[in-house]
């Protein structure tokens, strides 16, 4: 049973390009979930979505950054003409449940490690 | 504007000690509690979590502790294991909310041999 997969695990863009994230969720889970994480720093959370709809985007940044996760495939987060302040790890969570559920564990990737050269 | 606090940055103990992780946090509508823990160039592993309605909560070798009316938990580890050595971060949510977690800036923990 695969956990949480993210790629690329590594991807270096210069400013001004666009970055795609993917994130795959464990196999029946509905409800995704991106943070990121700049170094010396806790994680923060930027997205919450389920199929086709986005929950919560509250920690996203207004400009340039979008999430979308289709009924099919993966979710992604895209960055549109990077800077270097998006240097960052980009983490997917994925969980079975979600308002209903009562349990809010949520299982991570690996993570994105995003550099903007 | 910090809501959730991880004072200790890093902490070492011997292996078979206790470690003691602590955590606080400024809003008193969170009501669920993890514990994560994360190796470099991994992601975060779930660990341990307690509901507010509970002040403590074991597994195995990981305790979680609750005072609500401090809005302080931690984290005890005992025997620690120098398998142990990862950041650990603590984080909280509401239930019925939004469900995002809110997460400590974490503590590096080191277990010698």
């Amino acid at each position: 049973n695969a956990g949480v997969m993210q790629n690329p695990r590594h991807l270096v863009r210069r400013r001004g390009q666009e970055a795609r994230l993917r994130c795959s969720p464990v196999k029946g889970h509905s409800h995704v979930y991106w943070y990121r994480q700049l170094p010396e720093e806790g994680l923060k959370f930027m997205v919450y979505l389920q199929k086709e709809n986005i929950i919560d985007e509250s920690g996203m940044p207004k400009e340039r950054f979008s999430a979308e996760f289709p009924k099919e495939g993966p979710s992604i987060l895209r960055i549109q003409q990077v800077v270097r302040g998006d240097s960052a790890a980009y983490f997917c969570a994925s969980s079975p449940l979600g308002l209903a559920g009562g349990n809010n564990e949520q299982f991570f990737g690996p993570g994105t490690r995003l550099t903007v050269l | 504007d910090q809501q959730v606090k991880q004072n200790s940055p890093s902490l070492s103990v011997q292996e078979g000690r206790i470690s003691i992780l602590n955590c606080d946090y400024t809003n008193s509508m969170f009501d669920y509690f993890l514990w994560y823990k994360k190796y470099p160039a991994e992601g975060p592993t779930f660990l341990i979590s307690i509901s507010s309605i509970k002040d403590k909560n074991e597994d195995g070798r990981f305790t979680v502790f609750l005072n609500k009316s401090a809005k302080h938990l931690s984290l005890h580890i005992v025997p620690s294991q120098p398998g142990d050595s990862a950041v650990y971060f603590c984080a909280v949510t509401t239930q019925g909310g939004s469900e995002k977690l809110v997460f400590g800036k974490g503590t590096k923990l080191t277990v010698n041999p």
